[in-house]
C-alpha cells in the first residue's frame, strides 16, 4: 500500500525561484507531518514538522498541510543553490512509530 | 547540535557473512530506528526499539535480522547471512519519544552495506 506519494522529479528552478513540493497521503489518520531534506551520501535532515492542517512558516520555508485532500506541501521562498537536494516528505504510523516515506523529489537550483 | 552517527560509512561484505551496523543515537533520546533505502527506492521503516525491546518492526525485518542496545550508548543492527539483496544504505534514526505524538526522528548520514 501506497501511504505516502511523491513526485520524484526532477525539478529545476533558476536561483531566487518559488519552489513547491507536493505529497500526497492515503490514509486519513496521519496527524503529523515531516519535511526531510537529503543531500548526496546524507541522511535525512529534518526540515518542518507540522500537525493537523494549515501552514507553518521556518524563515524561507513553509509547510501546509490540507487534510480535507491529503495533500501536503513545502515551498521555498527564495531558493538557493545550497536548497539542491532531495525533498522526502513523511508522516508516521498513526498507532506506532513506524515513519512512511515519499519517494522524494530532486530539486536543483541554478545559480 | 547533538547528531546521530553511524559507523562503517561503507561497509562491502561477501554474500552469507554477518555484518553488525553500528550507531550512536542523540543521547537523551529514548527511541531508537533502523530504516533502509535500496537504490533509487525510499526510505523504508525496519523496526523500532524502546526500553531494551523491540516495539515495532516490519515485514522486512525477519529472522535474519536482530537489533541490541550493547551497552549505553550504541545500538547496532546485524544482519546473519547475507544476501545480494540486502545491499542499501541503512540509516539509524533516534528520537526523544515514540508513540502517535512522537517528536521527528533525527537521522545519522548511513551506512552503505554492499553485498558482493
Amino acid at each position: 500500500q501506497k501511504e505516502v506519494e511523491q513526485d520524484p522529479g526532477p525539478l529545476s528552478v533558476p536561483e531566487g525561484a518559488i519552489v513547491s513540493l507536493n505529497c500526497t497521503y492515503s490514509n486519513s489518520a496521519f496527524q503529523y507531518f515531516m519535511w526531510y531534506r537529503q543531500y548526496s551520501r546524507k541522511g535525512p535532515e529534518l526540515l518542518m514538522y507540522t500537525y493537523s492542517s494549515g501552514n507553518k512558516e521556518d524563515g524561507r520555508f513553509t509547510a501546509q498541510v490540507d487534510k480535507s485532500s491529503k495533500y501536503i506541501s513545502l515551498f521555498i521562498r527564495d531558493s538557493q543553490p545550497s536548497d539542491s537536494a532531495t525533498y522526502l516528505c513523511a508522516s508516521p504510523k498513526n498507532t506506532g512509530n513506524q515513519f512512511y516515506f515519499g519517494t522524494g523529489t530532486s530539486l536543483t537550483v541554478i545559480p | 547540535e547533538p547528531e546521530v552517527t553511524q559507523t562503517p560509512s561503507h561497509q562491502v561484505t561477501q554474500m552469507g557473512q554477518e555484518v553488525i551496523l553500528r550507531c550512536v543515537p542523540i543521547s537523551n533520546h529514548l527511541y531508537f530506528y533502523w530504516y533502509r533505502q535500496i537504490l533509487g527506492q525510499k526510505v523504508e521503516f525496519l523496526v523500532s526499539f524502546y526500553n531494551n525491546e523491540i516495539s515495532e518492526k516490519s515485514e522486512i525485518f525477519d529472522d535474519q535480522f536482530s537489533v541490541e542496545r550493547p551497552d549505553g550508548s550504541n545500538f547496532t543492527l546485524k544482519i546473519r547471512s547475507t544476501k545480494l539483496e540486502d545491499s542499501a544504505m541503512y540509516f539509524c534514526a533516534s528520537s526523544e519519544v515514540g508513540g502517535v505524538s512522537n517528536q521527528p526522528q533525527h537521522f545519522g548520514d548511513g551506512t552503505r552495506l554492499s553485498i558482493l
